[in-house]
């Protein structure tokens, strides 16, 4: 079962930032916060992952809080082409086993 | 680089028939993984192999389910005979090895949509 919680759907205008927020309130502390994207009709695509600083790639933000119960993936400048659904997972990096366990996801739709 | 290369992209079938999937993975990647995704969901693993072993199966139907890697590269999974709930896109990915205390970034194929009538 997924450890996460994420809104069903967000918007956000073109340009804009867009904040998706997670909570993992029973996330342990060898797992590490995951997050992965869908665009439609094509396979998840990795995005950024972190353990308990904030972590930034070429293409988002991870912000985790301090008691790292939640935390918000961000797109600084969104554009049409991150509608997606976006995914978060929690996962153990210690064990053998690098499986990710999805849940539904937040969908977001960039608007003009 | 080539990316995960999944085929067939749509398949139809009638529910007791057998259908077939095949996926070839980057070239290098060591784990190979299939997931199934029904419309709404997440996807869900269904079997992981490390190489031409499987490290995990747990949530394989093996009733009617079956997977192969038998040179440790590309991968078939089948189903036989599909039933009505088995229409879904069914994901390949792979990752470069399986090693304790790292993560290897799963890359994703683009699925093959199966439809079972």
């Amino acid at each position: 079962d997924a450890k996460t919680t994420q809104p069903p759907s967000m918007d956000c205008a073109e340009g804009r930032a867009a904040n998706l927020p997670c909570n993992h309130s029973t996330i342990s502390g060898n797992e590490y916060v995951y997050w992965y994207r869908q665009i439609h009709s094509q396979g998840p695509q990795y995005i950024i992952h972190g353990l308990k600083n904030n972590e930034t790639n070429e293409m988002a933000s991870l912000i985790i809080t301090e008691d790292r119960k939640s935390s918000t993936l961000i797109l600084p400048h969104a554009t049409l082409r991150d509608t997606a659904v976006y995914y978060c997972i929690v996962r153990d990096n210690t064990g053998t086993a690098s499986k990710l366990t999805f849940g539904t996801g937040t969908r977001l739709q960039v608007t003009l | 680089e080539a990316g995960v290369a999944q085929s067939p992209r749509y398949k139809i079938i009638e529910k007791r028939q057998s259908v077939a999937f095949w996926c070839n993975p980057i070239s290098g990647h060591a784990t190979l993984y299939w997931y199934q995704q029904i419309l709404g969901q997440g996807p869900k693993l269904l079997i992981q192999f490390q190489n031409n072993g499987v490290v995990d199966d747990s949530q394989l139907p093996k009733d009617r389910f079956s997977a192969e890697r038998l040179k440790g590269v590309d991968s078939t999974l089948k189903i036989q005979p599909a039933k009505l709930e088995d229409s879904a896109v069914y994901l390949c990915a792979s990752s470069l090895r399986l090693r304790q205390s790292s993560y290897n970034e799963q890359f994703f194929g683009p699925g093959t949509r199966l439809t079972v009538l």
